[in-house]
């Protein structure tokens, strides 16, 4: 059975960088046809896209935060991983890591994890 | 601009009621929308893909109908546990790809 985990610090100073990574279980990040990203969810609010990766290594990133967004994979590991550049209070949320289906069509979530921005 | 619009924001229903949640985008993307579900601390469970293609495990009283620009999610009889968040998803453009939201709840 498939099963994500997300893992990182849960505390971020502003303009300092967000780094998360996803621990994959039950699956490979190099199976073909799948995409591996990210979606979050401020407080209390609706859900973004932010990006995925494909087996092969493509990436996809949401237009709005493509300037700041990184998403890569550890196959050595089984895990991908995402980078957020210069955050603000604003990127504060729960960082969910996911199988796609396609690019952006998630399929099979991790918990979540949340990470405040603050300093 | 790409937009979309889901609706009510928010709807009260009692259990054994037929709800409908309407999403709609500004430009026509054919079949290329999914339904999901999420309960309060928890990741959303997709429901439904391509518009009207139920999920393995997704009980039958979930439909999903529409093409193009209009797209409908109707639960034909409520059950307690379907209580929830309901968003929508386009995966037709890499913008804006959730809707805002429509929470379930009990009347």
């Amino acid at each position: 059975q498939l099963q994500l985990q997300e893992s990182g610090p849960g505390l971020v100073k502003p303009s300092e960088t967000l780094s998360l990574t996803c621990t994959v279980s039950g699956g490979s990040v190099t199976i073909s046809g799948y995409y591996w990203g990210w979606i979050r969810q401020p407080p209390g609010k609706g859900l973004e896209w932010i990006g995925s990766i494909s087996y092969s290594g493509n990436t996809y990133y949401n237009p709005s935060l493509k300037s700041r967004v990184t998403i890569s994979t550890d196959t050595s590991q089984n895990q991908f991983s995402l980078r957020l550049t210069s955050v603000t209070a604003a990127d504060t949320a729960v960082f969910f890591c996911a199988r796609h289906v396609t690019a952006t069509t998630p399929d099979n979530w991790g918990q979540g994890t949340l990470v405040i921005v603050s300093s | 601009d790409f937009q979309m619009t889901q609706s009510p924001s928010s709807l009260s229903a009692s259990v054994g009621d037929r709800v409908t949640i309407s999403c709609q985008t500004s430009h026509d993307i054919t079949n290329y929308l999914n339904w999901y579900q999420q309960k309060p601390g928890k990741a959303p469970r997709l429901l439904i893909s391509d518009a009207s293609n139920l999920e393995t495990g997704v009980p039958s009283r979930f439909r999903g109908s529409g093409s193009g620009t209009d797209f409908t999610l109707t639960i034909s009889s409520l059950e307690p546990e379907d209580f929830a968040t309901y968003y929508c998803q386009q995966y037709f453009d890499f913008v804006n790809t959730f809707g805002q939201g429509t929470r379930l709840e009990i009347k």
